[in-house]
């Protein structure tokens, strides 16, 4: 149980186009949903936290219009990366969290490539 | 939330206990001690959390010293397939928010 895929796995886009990420809880209800980046070699560094139906909480430094996230549904959030930039290429992950139960469950994350 | 340290990296050897140190001097009464690992571009991989007794689970046993200012993570017999980074994070449970640190890379060799 608890699994959490992310759609796609990897992609490559050209700078100035935007690009929409999936995350979705295969078997179970996530109140709450998670979107990090990841540099290589680097630690996880949280974007954002979406609760389902509300806006999503954006942590300092990361721009709210260029990283639009939508949490539409307790089994779906999306991240669209507006107007990429090659400095977006990134590892992007996934999380979703139950109220109930403290951990996380994590995505296999998204390669993003942008020439 | 506390800051947690641990060693860059370890050595293990396969079908050995492998024992990952982490230092949290400075945690909260109310805060558990969770470890992740990340397996070579993947996603991290929940694998056990506590408070301030011993957890035990089928993938790991979790240590916690009596003062709570350190844990040990421990994979009884570590396989290949436990190459990976090590997170150790402390937080409160009703906090949201993991804070992640530079892990520890763990080399399980044959």
């Amino acid at each position: 149980g608890a699994v959490v895929s992310q759609h796609p796995s990897w992609v490559i886009c050209k700078s100035g186009t935007s690009v929409k990420i999936e995350c979705r809880s295969l078997d179970f209800q996530a109140t709450t949903m998670f979107w990090y980046r990841q540099f290589p070699k680097q630690s996880l560094m949280l974007m954002a936290t979406s609760n389902e139906g509300s806006k999503a909480t954006y942590e300092q430094g990361v721009e709210k219009d260029k990283f639009l996230i939508n949490h539409a549904s307790l089994t779906l959030s999306t991240l669209t990366v507006t107007s990429a930039h090659p400095e977006d290429s990134s590892f992007y992950i996934c999380s979703a969290r139950v109220t109930s139960i403290y951990e996380q469950y994590f995505g296999p994350g998204t390669r993003l490539t942008v020439t | 939330d506390a800051k947690t340290t641990q060693p860059p990296s370890m050595d293990c050897a396969e079908g050995r206990a492998a024992n990952l140190p982490c230092n949290h001097s400075t945690i909260s009464g109310n805060e558990y001690v969770y470890w992740y690992r990340q397996i070579h571009s993947q996603g991290p991989q929940y694998i056990i959390h506590g408070l301030k007794n011993n957890e035990t689970n089928e993938m790991a046993s979790l240590i916690i010293t009596e003062d709570r200012k350190s844990s040990t993570l421990i994979l009884p017999h570590a396989t290949l397939r436990d190459t990976a980074v090590y997170y150790c994070i402390v937080n409160a449970g009703n906090n949201r928010k993991l804070i992640w640190g530079l892990g520890t890379s763990l080399a399980v060799n044959p």
